[in-house]
């Protein structure tokens, strides 16, 4: 198993360009999750989805747009990128039982100039 | 709503110390309460869990027991060593209808641990 991987692992953007973060997870699971890590913020909520086909929105949703394509994919989409949205962003899926815990993807590094 | 407050860090020890990490939290409920580590250029690892007052988490010498009258989950090490060197993410999560579990996150503590 792979785990949940994402790509890509670096990018630069112009302010006002768009782009879209892939995650994908092998694991089966039916929750996936989209952070935003900043300096001495820990990680906060972008968008989630519970199951293929619904997404919903955490706590810092704003400019950002998501697809769950299917039950492996859940995409994070960029359509203007602005320089607030630096960041590192982290994918997440969750197992279900017996404790819910969150398995991470590596991460993608953001520089919105 | 929920939260989750760490120690700021760096935290910096010699090899073979004693380490605490401090967390306590505030939860509407009856949280499930984690730990998690990053290490330089990845992604976050659970390092151990708690999912009721006075249940003891424990891995790689790692110990945190969850605290109900405390409100606290704090992170303990008998000696560290370099290879602990990381940030650690103190996390809870309460049950929600439509995605499991909703992690809450501290700040981070950033390790270093010296030779």
């Amino acid at each position: 198993n792979a785990g949940v991987t994402q790509t890509p692992k670096f990018q630069v953007l112009k302010t006002g360009q768009s782009m879209t973060l892939q995650c994908a997870q092998d694991m089966n699971h039916n929750s996936m999750y989209w952070y935003r890590q900043d300096p001495g913020m820990g990680l906060r909520l972008i968008y989630y989805s519970a199951s293929e086909g619904t997404t919903d929105k955490g706590e810092v949703p704003n400019g950002y747009n998501v697809s769950r394509l299917n039950k492996r994919e859940f995409s994070l989409r960029l359509e203007s990128a602005a320089p607030s949205q630096t960041s590192v962003y982290f994918c997440a899926s969750l197992v279900g039982t017996p404790v819910r815990e969150q398995f991470f993807g590596p991460g993608t590094r953001l520089t919105v100039l | 709503g929920n939260s989750v407050t760490q120690m700021e860090g760096p935290v910096t020890l010699s090899e073979e110390a004693f380490l605490t990490i401090n967390c306590t939290y505030t939860a509407t409920g009856y949280p499930s309460l984690f730990w998690y580590v990053q290490y330089p250029g990845e992604g976050l690892q659970l390092l151990l869990k708690a999912t009721k007052a006075d249940d003891k988490g424990s891995n790689k010498g790692f110990e945190a027991t969850y605290r109900k009258e405390t409100t606290s989950f704090h992170l303990e090490k008998g000696s560290v060593q370099v290879s602990d060197s990381a940030v650690y993410f103190c996390a809870l999560s309460e049950r929600n209808n439509n995605a499991g579990n909703m992690l809450t996150f501290g700040g981070g503590t950033r390790l270093m641990v010296k030779p």
